[in-house]
């Protein structure tokens, strides 16, 4: 596989389940991204993995949980969702480098997941 | 504060025809980068260019061209005889921050050509 992918590509739940969504990067990155698309609004990043540390947006709710083991995996934790929580998720990953070396910071997305809560 | 604004919500033009997508960002910073993704109706976000701030050149990439102008701090794109593939939504993004990964993406333009 090449490039970044992400599994499931759709995913129904209720609002009780709990769920969670997959990233893989096969690109050789050291960050990695969580963006939300609803319909008519603007891409929203969620979380943020990079030389192992987190940054999060502080608007998301705490029924997402993000987790990283290493720097080609990335999970999004999915638990009590609501109906307004329907949207394509989509994973990213980018070169990130240290500080005076040369990164290329351009950001590569998978397919997304489209999800849809009951 | 950085934003960046895509006035046009849809355009729809017929093949062949050329047609130009328009960016105007604001940031503070000197140095900073401009981007412009693809999404086509499967989902995923395509890279197409990635420009700093400090080279002003336009950039021609086949039936690709963008336009970067500081002055009006525009970065627009146009595509010359459309084709029905092109039909996509298309996002123009900010990043002002080397290492920072805070990206900032326009609303996105709505391309639709007709056969």
């Amino acid at each position: 596989e090449t490039g970044v992918t992400q599994t499931p590509r759709h995913l129904v739940m209720g609002m009780t389940n709990k769920k969670s969504l997959k990233c893989e990067q096969h690109l050789g990155h050291n960050a990695m991204y969580w963006y939300k698309q609803s319909a008519k609004k603007p891409l929203e990043l969620m979380f943020v993995y990079s030389l192992e540390e987190r940054v999060e947006n502080n608007s998301v709710p705490s029924r997402f949980s993000p987790e990283c083991p290493n720097s080609s995996h990335l999970f999004l934790h999915l638990h009590t969702l609501q109906p307004e929580d329907s949207a394509l998720y989509l994973c990213a990953s980018s070169y990130r480098g240290l500080a005076g070396a040369t990164s290329t910071d351009t950001q590569y997305f998978g397919p997304g997941t489209r999800l849809t809560v009951l | 504060a950085q934003k960046v604004t895509q006035a046009q919500t849809e355009i729809s033009v017929v093949e062949k025809e050329d047609v130009t997508l328009d960016c105007v960002y604001e940031t503070r910073d000197t140095t900073y980068y401009l981007f412009w993704y693809k999404q086509p109706p499967s989902g995923e976000l395509v890279f197409l260019i990635r420009r700093n701030s400090f080279d002003e050149q336009n950039e021609i990439s086949g039936r690709y061209s963008w336009n970067f102008q500081k002055s009006t701090s525009s970065f627009n794109f146009t595509i010359t005889a459309s084709q029905v593939v092109d039909s996509a939504v298309y996002f123009c993004a900010l990043s002002v921050r080397w290492g920072n990964n805070d990206m900032r993406f326009g609303a996105g333009t709505r391309l639709t050509v007709k056969p």
